[in-house]
């Protein structure tokens, strides 16, 4: 079946430092690519949508200069945590549609702690 | 945009009891609601969903309604077991955003032996 692989699982960052998290798409191709951050015992919340070829859409709130998205590719999309503060520590999973409208397939999520 | 709520935040049943978890959505829009189960630290499985064009759909010991007019819908989970302990949350997908999911605040459910 349809699979997102990503990486990293965990990483721990000092704070100013960026964090790079990516998600790829192994057998499918992912025009489309969402962001969700979940922190302990919340539910998950959507960050961003990024579109292969094109800027992402941002959800309110959310600050595009400090999370970076780019999907370069039909199957890369990378999140990157600029500057990051131990307030960005959280649950970080991306999630691919697979089918024209309604299947959907996550990735393994990225735990990342900002000390 | 559409928001999504849900209830209880915590449930606790006895091994062979049911299990209701209920949500709510705002968005008449809505045409798809599915339901997903999340284990600590991983990512979240799809367990059973519905469309909008039907008003219950079942999978074993899994069931779900929806009611349109109302805007909610509800899992069921059927002579539970302790390996339905986990985290639980609805979505709803709102037919003009491209697909994204709007996930409700998530249900701990404990199985208890």
């Amino acid at each position: 079946g349809a699979v997102v692989s990503q990486h990293p699982s965990r990483v721990i960052c000092k704070s100013g430092t960026s964090v790079k998290i990516e998600c790829r798409s192994l057998d499918f191709q992912a025009t489309t690519m969402f962001w969700y951050r979940q922190f302990p015992k919340q539910s998950l919340m959507l960050m961003a949508t990024s579109n292969e070829g094109s800027k992402a859409t941002y959800e309110q709130g959310v600050e595009k200069d400090k999370f970076l998205i780019n999907h370069a590719s039909l199957t890369l999309s990378t999140l990157t945590v600029t500057s990051a503060h131990p307030e960005d520590s959280s649950f970080y999973i991306c999630s691919a549609p697979i089918t024209l409208n309604y299947g959907y397939t996550f990735g393994s999520g990225t735990r990342l702690t900002v000390v | 945009g559409e928001n999504v709520e849900q209830h209880p935040s915590t449930l606790s049943v006895q091994e062979g009891d049911s299990a209701v978890i209920k949500c709510t959505y705002s968005d008449s829009a809505s045409n798809y609601f599915p339901w997903y189960k999340q284990e600590l630290g991983k990512r979240p499985q799809l367990i059973i969903d519905i469309r909008s064009n039907v008003g219950e759909k079942k999978d074993q010991r899994i069931a779900v309604t929806l009611n349109k007019t109302a805007k909610h819908f509800s899992l069921h989970i059927t002579e539970t077991q302790p390996e339905d302990s986990a985290v639980y949350f609805c979505a709803a997908s709102p037919r003009n955003t491209g697909n994204q999911f709007y996930f409700g605040t998530g249900t701990s459910l404990t199985v208890i032996p």
